[in-house]
């Protein structure tokens, strides 16, 4: 069965300082995976999502980027984190076109906080 | 522009008291609607996914159903366990790689 792992849980980080979250996605090839940024009480924002290694697609200018490096792997980093950058940050993976009905599948999320 | 739109933002019902939320969304062209239960700080949990109007689908004291505009969820004599936040996303055809997520909507069932 298909498993995905976000890491790390929580972290608080001060302003201006680098960040790096990771994603891997595990039973399954060829996902599509997206990063949402959810913030306190609100809904779920895509921020990127990619369809294959090394594609990225962006849904919101900010200073966030993201990279696929290997086929199950996602990364979510930034050089110089902001104080709006705090939130939950929500890596996901689904299957286009299979029996699943292209459901999109969330990990456990990570909460960064920025001070 | 593809939207979706939930209301209310939050509900609270007595325990045994049935009510159904509401998703509206305007896409071009739906490929699938998905509803999710997310618990405080935690990743959303998937429920159903919806294809075509007039589709419904059930789990538990839940069920699903969906028309050209909007989606219904209702839940039917809840239990405290069943609060939590519940998330309706669209999938359009014109870009069946984005899936566009509502705000939801927060149920509190009071024991």
């Amino acid at each position: 069965s298909q498993t995905i792992h976000q890491w790390p849980a929580t972290l608080v980080q001060p302003v201006g300082s680098p960040l790096s979250l990771e994603c891997t996605v595990e039973g399954t090839s060829n996902p599509n995976l997206y990063w949402y940024r959810q913030a306190a009480g609100r809904g779920l924002q895509l921020l990127f999502y990619s369809v294959g290694i090394g594609q990225i697609s962006s849904e919101v200018p900010q200073n966030l980027s993201a990279s696929r490096p290997q086929d199950r792997q996602f990364i979510l980093s930034s050089k110089k984190l902001l104080l709006s950058d705090s939130g939950f940050y929500l890596c996901a993976w689904c299957i286009l076109g299979t029996a699943s009905g292209n459901t999109i599948y969330f990990g456990e999320g990570s909460w960064l906080t920025v001070v | 522009e593809d939207q979706v739109t939930q209301s209310p933002e939050a509900l609270r019902l007595q325990e045994g008291e049935s009510s159904s939320l509401n998703c509206s969304y305007t896409v071009s062209g739906l490929r699938g609607l998905f509803w999710y239960r997310q618990d405080p700080g935690k990743g959303p949990e998937f429920l159903f996914t919806l294809y075509s109007a007039g589709e419904e689908k059930e789990k538990e004291r839940l069920k699903a159903t969906l028309t050209k505009k909007e989606s219904f969820l209702h839940i039917t004599a809840p239990k405290p366990e069943d609060s939590a936040t519940y998330l309706c996303a669209v999938q359009p055809y014109s870009s069946a790689s984005k899936i566009i997520f509502g705000s939801g909507t927060r149920l509190s069932i009071r024991p």
